[in-house]
């Protein structure tokens, strides 16, 4: 059974600075990642889709890596600002159950 | 393209109560998704339909909650009666072909039961 582990559960930095998010995951039979934002009282907004073939992805200021081998996976946002404040979700989507699993999420807070 | 209709967007329901939830999945997306989301942790898969049928209900607590996908587009859960436990947010999700396509959320339904 697939389980994705996130750490930090709380992160708080001030703005403009970059910082790594990290994501962890037990079976490495997994199709792809995908990086989710969710505001508070909100959906889930994909950010970034990484095939199990892509090494990684990057959209404007994000940029998420995949390493199977290890069974890891990073989201990097570049130059943070306060707007970026959210709770991020990494989900592993399995090649059997094509359903996502999901870590508990990394809370960001970007102080001006 | 319209995204994931969910309805109501929060429902307070006391114990013993029954409540549904509505789902509209983008259009043309043949898998629609049920997940539930508890306060500081992740959506956790309720359930999956591929068109009008089931193809994973095994973490659907099935003593209390239902869901149905008739006509293969728009969906319902239901939770009859409803626990303490099962207050959460409650997202739907679409995913368009049978294949490994990313999946949409819509906003989610929050229940809060008293």
């Amino acid at each position: 059974k697939q389980e994705v582990t996130q750490i930090p559960a709380a992160l708080s930095v001030p703005e403009g600075e970059n910082l790594v998010l990290n994501c962890s995951f037990t079976d490495s039979a997994i199709y792809n990642l995908q990086w989710f934002r969710q505001d508070p009282g909100k959906g889930l907004t994909s950010l970034l889709l990484i095939q199990s073939s892509q090494r990684e992805q990057t959209s404007g200021r994000l940029n998420a890596s995949l390493d199977k081998s290890s069974g890891r996976s990073t989201l990097y946002i570049a130059a943070s600002q306060p707007g970026d404040s959210a709770t991020y979700l990494c989900a592993g989507l399995d090649t059997g159950r094509r359903a996502l699993t999901f870590g508990s999420g990394t809370r960001l807070q970007v102080q001006p | 393209e319209a995204g994931v209709a969910q309805s109501p967007r929060y429902k307070i329901i006391e114990k013993r109560q029954s409540v549904a939830f509505w789902c509209n999945p983008i259009s043309g997306h043949a898998t629609l998704y049920w997940y539930q989301q508890i306060l500081g942790q992740g959506p956790k898969l309720l359930i999956q339909f591929q068109n009008n049928g089931v193809v994973d209900d095994s973490q659907l607590p099935k003593d209390r909650f239902s869901a149905e996908r008739l006509k293969g587009v728009d969906s319902t859960l239901k939770i009859q009666p409803a626990k303490l436990e099962d207050s959460a947010v409650y997202l739907c999700a679409s995913r368009s072909g049978t294949g490994y396509h990313e999946q949409y959320f819509g906003p989610g339904t929050r229940l809060t039961v008293t």
